[in-house]
């Protein structure tokens, strides 16, 4: 079974730019959840989709925004792009059976790497 | 709120060495606990879970065990190969679905 797939694995913008990433998901899987990860933060959660409905939001300002389409897949944009949102994208999938449970394993893809300058 | 505290590195062993990893959590409610492991320029890769207190999550020769007494799931392996350097992070699945709280990972490197 393939695993969770994101592109591009790298992009370079400049600052004021906007960037969409896409995420899909492994098959079967009807969550996908989005993380950003930097140096001096970790691991932050951004938001979570379930049969295209965001369910969660993390604490990100309202130029990150995201959707799931009809097939699971899922895509993040960031607007206005700013020197700080320099970081690896990280999207996850997990089953959701139900609408999920906190035993829910969430899987990773290899990430995109965000650079503005 | 759900939270983890891990213990931060770097750490730096020598191999067959003894690892462990501390990790604690705050949760409400019943949470399930991971571990995950990522190396250089990649994602997170599952590397052992637990969901119940008293469970053990094993795989590759790492360990740990929900302790509910203690809030905590430290990771543990008894002799540690060069291979195994990476970033570990502990993270907690709690209340918010689709949302896994993680610890700030931890550094190891294996020496030969």
């Amino acid at each position: 079974k393939a695993g969770v797939t994101q592109t591009p694995r790298y992009l370079i913008k400049t600052r004021g730019q906007q960037v969409t990433l896409s995420c899909s998901p492994i098959s079967g899987h009807r969550s996908v959840s989005w993380y950003q990860q930097t140096p001096g933060q970790g691991l932050q959660f951004l938001f979570e989709y379930f049969s295209e409905t965001q369910r969660n939001k993390g604490n990100f300002p309202g130029r990150f925004s995201g959707r799931q389409f009809s097939n699971s897949r899922s895509e993040m944009n960031v607007s206005t792009l700013e020197l700080g949102d320099s970081a690896l994208y990280l999207c996850a999938s997990s089953l959701g059976i139900f609408g999920g449970s906190s035993t829910d394993t969430q899987y990773f893809g290899p990430g995109t790497r965000l650079t503005v300058l | 709120g759900d939270s983890v505290t891990q213990m931060e590195g770097p750490v730096t062993l020598s191999e067959e060495a003894f690892l462990t990893i501390n990790c604690t959590y705050t949760a409400t409610g019943y949470p399930s606990l991971f571990w995950y492991v990522q190396y250089p320029g990649e994602g997170l890769q599952l590397l052992l879970k637990a969901t119940k207190a008293d469970d053990k999550g094993s795989n590759k020769g790492f360990e740990a065990t929900y302790r509910k007494e203690t809030t905590s799931f430290h990771l543990e392996k008894g002799s540690v190969q060069v291979s195994d350097s990476a970033v570990y992070f502990c993270a907690l699945g709690g209340s918010t679905l689709g949302r896994l709280y993680f610890g700030r990972g931890t550094q190891l490197t294996v020496w030969p």
